[in-house]
């Protein structure tokens, strides 16, 4: 069974700073899909980014960025220039190879990351 | 152009009542997914259908019923509400892409209130 784990349940930025925000997985899959989605406090589920798991290059879509560490299972979202409007919940999660059918997407618990001004 | 919509948006309903989510996606994609999340913010899939197959039926009450009338379209209906079916439900849709990447897209959500 497929496990994300991000261990910050809250973090704290100062606005225009750099944060990283941490998530581990588990998978017996050699192919597999990494995503992380934005929750505002409006509650819609937005998609930041995506990195698969044969990827070489770390995935940057604008100020964000994956650090993609598959030895050590890691799969870190990077927020460059925080922003107030960055001010959301943050969900890493995994899919399974497509060719197994159970393409549905396993969560971590989320982290909640605070801009201040 | 809303890609997966949900109707509706907030439900308040009594225990006991039966209720329906209607969900509908315009992105053309072949797979649609319900998800709950709970009170803790947790995600968790319930249902997946493929071309209006059923793929993937977690280990939820058999009060819920998911119905696929197209491809398009994804149906939620809940029997027999219960406090605890108290959540956020998700919509969403993808498919998979010639590089073999699939990216879920999510409705709004419906956040559903048992009194």
């Amino acid at each position: 069974a497929q496990k994300i784990t991000q261990t910050q349940p809250g973090m704290f930025v100062q606005e225009k700073e750099a944060v990283t925000l941490d998530c581990t997985y588990d998978t017996r899959d050699q192919s597999y899909g990494l995503f992380w989605y934005k929750q505002p406090s409006s509650g819609e589920m937005i998609f930041l980014i995506y990195q698969g798991s044969y990827d070489e290059q770390n995935a940057t879509e604008g100020r964000y960025s994956l650090n993609f560490q598959k030895a050590r299972k890691s799969a870190n979202l990077v927020i460059s220039a925080s922003q107030l409007g960055d001010s959301a919940m943050y969900f890493c999660a995994m899919s399974r190879p497509w060719s197994t059918g159970r393409r549905a997407l396993t969560f971590g618990s989320g982290t909640r990351l605070q801009v201040q001004p | 152009d809303t890609a997966v919509s949900q109707t509706p948006k907030y439900l308040v309903t009594q225990m006991g009542n039966d209720k329906s989510i209607k969900c509908e996606q315009n992105l053309g994609h072949d797979t649609m997914y319900w998800y709950k999340q709970d009170s803790k913010k947790f995600l968790k899939i319930m249902f997946s259908y493929n071309n209006k197959e059923l793929i993937i039926n977690e280990t939820v009450p058999n009060r819920f019923s998911p119905k696929s009338p197209d491809k398009a379209h994804l149906n939620l209906h809940i029997n027999s509400l219960e406090l605890g079916d108290s959540a956020v439900y998700f919509c969403a849709s993808s498919q998979v892409g010639l590089a073999g990447q699939e990216t879920q897209y999510f409705g709004p959500g419906t956040r559903l209130l048992v009194l």
